[in-house]
C-alpha cells in the first residue's frame, strides 16, 4: 500500500513535443505529490508538486494533472527541450507529518534535438 | 532556496575501511534528516531517518551496525559506512527537513559517490 508505480521507464521525445509521465498510488492517506528532477551525478531537486484539493497545477512548461478518484497523477512537460533530459521521479507522502517520501521507480527522459 | 551540502562529493576507499559522509543544512535548521542510497538507473531507497539528538530509525533490511548515523546538531548529520565492501559502492544522498516544516521543506543534497575497491 506504500508503493508508487511510475511509467514509462524511459521516454524519448522530439524537441518541442510533449513529455508525459504517469504515476499511481495506493495509500489514500497521501496528500502531497511532488515530482523530482535528477541529472546524472546530482541529487534530486523538487520540480513541482500538488495537493489533492486541486486537479491541476501548472508552473511554466510543467503541469501536474491529478485524479483523486483514480489515485493517479501525471507530469506533462510542454515544448520539451534538450535541457529537460533527466530522470524524473514522482513521489507521494503526507504533507504535514514527518512521513517518509515514497518514490516511484523513475523515468529516464531523453529529448531529441 | 534552502541548501543542503554533502561532503565529500566522491570518495574511493579500500575494502575493509570506514568512510564518513557529512550532510549539512547550510541556511536552515533540520530536526530530521534522511539518508538514501541509489544504485545506477534505480530509484532512491531510504536507508534511515535521523532526528537530532536521538537514535536513527533504520528501514527494514538496512544494517544499523554497518551504516552508522549520527545527527548531533540541527545542521549536521553523518553517515559512516563501516568496513566497506565493493557491494557498498553506491550513490548516497541525504535530505534535510526544516524543523517542524511540512513535506515541501525537505531539501536534497547533491549526493556522494562511494566506490569501494
Amino acid at each position: 500500500q506504500q508503493q508508487v508505480k511510475q511509467s514509462p521507464q524511459s521516454l524519448i521525445v522530439q524537441k518541442g513535443g510533449i513529455s508525459i509521465i504517469n504515476c499511481a498510488y495506493e495509500n489514500t492517506a497521501f496528500d502531497y505529490f511532488p515530482w523530482y528532477q535528477q541529472f546524472p551525478g546530482k541529487g534530486p531537486a523538487l520540480l513541482i508538486a500538488i495537493r489533492p484539493d486541486v486537479s491541476e497545477k501548472k508552473e511554466g512548461r510543467f503541469t501536474i494533472s491529478f485524479n483523486k478518484s483514480a489515485k493517479q497523477f501525471s507530469l506533462h512537460i510542454m515544448d520539451s527541450q534538450p535541457g529537460d533530459s533527466a530522470t524524473y521521479f514522482c513521489a507521494a507522502t503526507r504533507y504535514s507529518s514527518a512521513s517518509k517520501i515514497i518514490f516511484g521507480s523513475g523515468t529516464r527522459l531523453s529529448i531529441r534535438p | 532556496g534552502a541548501v543542503v551540502s554533502q561532503h565529500p562529493s566522491w570518495v574511493i576507499c579500500k575494502s575493509g575501511t570506514s568512510v564518513k559522509i557529512e550532510c549539512r543544512s547550510l541556511d536552515f535548521q533540520a530536526t530530521t534528516m534522511f539518508w538514501y542510497r541509489q544504485f545506477p538507473k534505480q530509484s532512491l531507497m531510504l536507508m534511515a531517518t535521523s532526528n537530532e539528538g536521538s537514535k536513527a530509525t533504520y528501514e527494514q533490511g538496512v544494517e544499523k551496525d554497518k551504516f552508522l548515523i549520527n545527527h548531533a546538531s540541527l545542521t549536521l548529520s553523518t553517515l559512516t559506512v563501516t568496513s566497506a565492501h565493493p557491494e557498498d559502492s553506491s550513490f548516497y544522498i541525504c535530505s534535510a527537513r526544516l524543523a517542524g516544516g511540512p513535506a515541501d521543506t525537505q531539501y536534497f543534497g547533491p549526493g556522494t559517490r562511494l566506490t569501494v575497491l
